[in-house]
């Protein structure tokens, strides 16, 4: 049974650019949440997708942006990349909105 | 003041005593209560999921709610090296959205 996948596991990119992160949630799993998490912190939600629609929000900039297919997988996208936005990023999946999620094991962004 | 307040640790204790790790939270709607593992490198692994107040046990692992307190711990009998982690608490609750809001992470280490 597959687990949380993510993709990539590592990516680096200058100040301005764009970049897209991509997740596969476990199987059964139809409800994909994002979240970022700075270094010696905890997970900060980005926000969260179920039937291909933003369900949730958090106080992340419009920058942020994701995407839900129909087969629940999932992307985040980062526009106008600044340095602060160097993080591990983490995609969890649940059945269902409030349900326990279960997480990747991230991709960790940096920016140069 | 965060919404959740967690205590970074590190916590270092000798194999196979029993280990208390606390959170304390602010917003009376949270309702469900969870614990995750953190491995270096690796994303966080659901431990515990608990609803409202009262105990909840797992092998060597014990999760407490105490809602009135708005307080909650995870209590690992019989600490291994293997258990050296950031344990990291999680609550959500209907607060206008079901986000997940974390704790900062406690960072743990088992001596042999």
């Amino acid at each position: 049974d597959a687990g949380v996948t993510q993709s990539p596991t590592h990516l680096i990119k200058t100040r301005g650019q764009q970049v897209t992160l991509r997740c596969s949630p476990k199987s059964g799993h139809d409800t994909v949440s994002w979240y970022q998490q700075a270094l010696g912190q905890g997970p900060q939600f980005i926000f969260q997708y179920y039937e291909e629609e933003e369900r949730q929000r958090g106080n992340f900039p419009d920058r942020f942006s994701g995407h839900q297919y129909p087969n629940y997988s999932s992307e985040l996208n980062v526009n106008a990349l600044l340095l602060g936005d160097s993080a591990l990023y983490l995609c969890a999946s649940s059945l269902g909105i409030n349900q326990p999620q279960h997480f990747g094991d991230g991709t960790r962004l940096s920016i140069l | 003041q965060k919404e959740v307040e967690q205590d970074p640790g590190p916590l270092s204790v000798p194999e196979g005593a029993i280990v208390s790790l606390n959170c304390t939270y602010s917003n009376s709607a949270f309702q469900y209560f969870m614990w995750y593992r953190q491995y270096s490198r690796k994303g966080p692994e659901l431990l515990m999921y608990t609803y409202s107040s009262g105990n909840k046990e797992d092998g060597r692992f014990t999760a407490q709610v105490d809602k009135s307190s708005k307080y909650i711990s995870l209590f690992i009998r019989d600490s291994q090296p293997s258990d050296s982690a950031t344990y990291l608490c999680a609550m959500s609750g209907n607060t206008g959205g079901f986000k997940t809001i974390f704790g900062a992470g406690t960072r743990l280490f088992v001596k042999a």
